[in-house]
C-alpha cells in the first residue's frame, strides 16, 4: 500500500537555526498537508499545499515556516529561525481528489528537538 | 469558536469487550468526518469515515454513528484486541481539519 514517507525520524537542531523537513507524499494524491504534535497535545493544522500553492494556513504558520513542493516528489517545510517552542512532532499528510471529503495519508513524523 | 472534541482522555477496556470512543462537534456545516487511530511513535492512521447523509457506517470490527442534531460521533470497536490500544481522534473537514486532543484506549488482555 502507498505510504506518505518523512525523513529525517528525528531532528536535533539549535535555536536560531533553520531546519528543513521532507515528506515524498503518496504519488497520485495532489493536496499536501503539514500538521504538528507538541509532546502529549493534540494534532494541530499548518498548512495545506494545492496546485503548487497554500491553500489554507493556521495562525501557527507565521513567517517563519514555508512550504515548498520542489520537484514532483517531495514536499518539505522549511522553518527559518527555529524557537524552542518548535519542538514538536511533524506530520505531513496527503489526500486524493477534493480535500474536503477524502481522508489524509499521515506519514509517521519528524520529531524535532531545539536546543 | 469551532471546535472538534473528546468527551473522555483515557478509556480501559477488558479484552474481547466491545469499546465505544465520542466525539462532539460544533460546526454545523461539517458534512465529512474521520477517526484516526495514532499508536505510539506513529503518525495518525486512517480508520473509518462518514459522510453527513448517513448516520452510520460499518467497517471491519469498527462502526462510526452520527447523529447530526446533537452534533455527535462515536466509533465503535467490537471485540476489542491488543492491537488496538492507541489514541483515536476524529476531525471534520470544515474547521481546517482541527483534530480533538484524542482518548487513550487501553486494552487489558
Amino acid at each position: 500500500e502507498p505510504e506518505v514517507t518523512q525523513t529525517p525520524s528525528h531532528q536535533v537542531t539549535q535555536m536560531g537555526q533553520e531546519v528543513i523537513l521532507r515528506c515524498v507524499p503518496i504519488s497520485n494524491h495532489l493536496y499536501f498537508y503539514w500538521y504538528r504534535q507538541i509532546l502529549g497535545q493534540k494534532v494541530e493544522f499548518l498548512v495545506s499545499f494545492y496546485n503548487n500553492e497554500i491553500s489554507e494556513k493556521s495562525e501557527i504558520f507565521d513567517d517563519q515556516f514555508s512550504v515548498e513542493r520542489p520537484d514532483g516528489s517531495n514536499f518539505t517545510l522549511k522553518i527559518r529561525s527555529t524557537k524552542l517552542e518548535d519542538s514538536a512532532m511533524y506530520f505531513c499528510a496527503s489526500s486524493g481528489s477534493r480535500a474536503s471529503n477524502q481522508p489524509q495519508h499521515f506519514g509517521d513524523g519528524t520529531r524535532l528537538s531545539i536546543l | 469558536g469551532e471546535s472538534v472534541g473528546l468527551h473522555l482522555p483515557t478509556l480501559s477496556v477488558q479484552e474481547g469487550d466491545n469499546s465505544i470512543i465520542n466525539c462532539a462537534y460544533s460546526n454545523s456545516a461539517s458534512d465529512y468526518f474521520i477517526w484516526y487511530k495514532q499508536e505510539s511513535g506513529k503518525g495518525p492512521q486512517f480508520i473509518i469515515d462518514i459522510r453527513s447523509n448517513m448516520d452510520k457506517r460499518q467497517g471491519q470490527r469498527v462502526t462510526v454513528l452520527l447523529n447530526k442534531t446533537v452534533k455527535h460521533l462515536s466509533l465503535q470497536i467490537a471485540a476489542t484486541q491488543p492491537g488496538d490500544s492507541a489514541v483515536y481522534f476524529c476531525a471534520e473537514n470544515v474547521s481546517k481539519r482541527y483534530f480533538g486532543t484524542g482518548t487513550s484506549l487501553t486494552v487489558i488482555p
